[in-house]
């Protein structure tokens, strides 16, 4: 069965430090991986997303993520973390890239990011 | 371009009562779908439709229903409420789009907040 695992409800970083966000997947197929921001009383935003190619793949607001097959993992990072990054972050997982699975995400519980000042 | 629209931001329903979550895209996605969010638990699929007139149950569809009479529109239905069902409900769009950018991302509403009490 296929599942998404995000090990941190919460992870504390201070202002300007480097921050990882961690995610383990798995998937019986090849897997389309993808990370999405959530703030306070709004909707869910698209932060980037792994179909094929590079494994270390560059997303909005100077996020990225590095896939990593052999680890099932699919990390999110970034360098120097800014308080507005404060938020609910989530990994998700696509399997098999068939039509009939298009839409269909199995989502991690979530992570609160706390970037203190 | 207004994205997925979602409506109402939130209510308030009675253990029993029935309403539709409305739920539109201006993107011409063929791929639509319903999540829950609670807390701890990430988001489950509830219902998705890959076009107009095809839907097909998600993770949790027990107590709703869904219907797609155009590509635009996917109305999520609370038959009888429950206070189970009291959640954050999200709708989301996506196209499969091969090479492009875009394609295979899921965009999200901003969300409908439900009590049900």
């Amino acid at each position: 069965a296929q599942s998404v695992a995000q090990p941190e409800d919460q992870v504390n970083v201070a202002e300007g430090n480097p921050l990882t966000v961690k995610c383990t997947y798995s998937v019986s197929g090849n897997p389309y991986l993808f990370w999405y921001v959530q703030y306070p009383n709004r909707g869910l935003q698209f932060l980037l997303k792994y179909i094929t190619g590079d494994n270390l793949v560059k997303g909005s607001y100077g996020f990225e993520a590095e896939f990593n097959k052999s680890q099932t993992s699919f990390h999110l990072k970034k360098p120097s973390a800014l308080v507005s990054d404060s938020a609910l972050y989530f990994c998700a997982v696509r399997d098999i890239p068939a039509s009939s699975n298009t839409g269909k995400l199995i989502f991690g519980q979530g992570t609160t990011l706390q970037v203190k000042p | 371009n207004a994205g997925v629209t979602q409506t109402p931001k939130f209510q308030v329903l009675k253990t029993g009562q029935s309403m539709t979550l409305q739920c539109a895209q201006d993107m011409n996605h063929e791929y639509m779908s319903w999540y829950r969010q609670d807390p701890g638990m990430g988001l489950r699929l509830i219902h998705y439709s890959v076009g107009a007139g095809i839907t097909d149950q998600g993770e949790v569809p027990n107590g709703y229903n869904v219907s797609r009479s155009t590509t635009e529109d996917f109305p999520l239905r609370l038959l009888s409420a429950a206070p189970s069902q009291t959640s954050v409900y999200f709708c989301a769009s996506s196209y499969e789009g091969r090479g492009s950018a875009s394609g295979n991302t899921i965009y999200f509403g901003e969300g409908s907040w439900l009590t049900v009490v």
